[in-house]
């Protein structure tokens, strides 16, 4: 198992555009969360899934955001209309159910760069 | 609402200084305390979790501990090296919720 893993790693667009972002998560690990980063700042919740239902979306997520996790495997996060404002960090992480014990696992992030 | 808070937010020492970062949570009812490492540009890397049973835990030159009736964690890192230097951030998962709330983070140079 390599861990959580992001792609792309960099992404750059111009204003306006759509970016779609991809994490595939630890194997055995059915939560998957995603979090944004902007600069000089600690990671923000985004939204998490348990399996493929989506149990959580914070304020942050506006309707030009959307994640999806089919089957409960890969997540997909996608951007419409992309602004100048979304550019930051994007990390996906993956956890077990049932226990705390062993926190999160975090993939090497999606740097966004918006035009 | 939990906030949690790091400081110093930079820091620079020289090489071989043992030296601590502070992070302080408003609410103590958690589940436990990460740290993670961050170099520029990169993902999160964890360095040390504290079950909120726990007082402290150690990885190497790593020690991190957690009071968590004073709502704070301190990470010791001894005998600091160049290699050292990347932004220390501080993460705890409150009961009762999934996810992790952070803080801004420590920047730490370590000069040669």
């Amino acid at each position: 198992d390599t861990g959580v893993s992001q792609n792309p790693r960099h992404k750059i667009t111009k204003r306006g555009q759509n970016v779609t972002f991809r994490c595939d998560p630890i194997s055995e690990h059915n939560r998957l969360y995603w979090y944004r980063q902007t600069l000089g700042q600690g990671p923000e919740f985004l939204t998490y899934f348990q399996n493929e239902a989506q149990l959580e979306k914070s304020r942050l997520l506006s309707d030009r955001f959307s994640a999806e996790r089919p089957k409960g495997s890969f997540s997909t996060l996608e951007i419409q209309r992309t602004e100048q404002g979304d550019s930051a960090m994007y990390l996906c992480a993956s956890s077990t159910t049932g226990t705390t014990r062993y926190g999160y696992t975090f993939g090497s992030g999606t740097r966004l760069t918006v035009v | 609402k939990q906030e949690v808070t790091q400081i110093p937010a930079a820091l620079s020492v020289p090489e071989g200084e043992n030296l601590v970062l502070n992070c302080s949570f408003t609410d103590s009812a958690i589940y436990n305390l990460q740290w993670f490492r961050q170099d520029p540009g990169k993902g999160l890397t964890s360095l040390l979790l504290i079950q909120s049973s726990q007082r402290e835990q150690t990885s190497g030159r790593l020690n991190a501990s957690l009071d968590k009736s004073s709502g704070r964690s301190t990470l010791y890192i001894a005998a600091s090296q160049p290699g050292d230097s990347a932004t220390y951030l501080c993460a705890v998962w409150p009961s009762g919720t999934y996810k992790y709330i952070f803080g801004t983070g420590t920047r730490l140079k370590v000069l040669a």
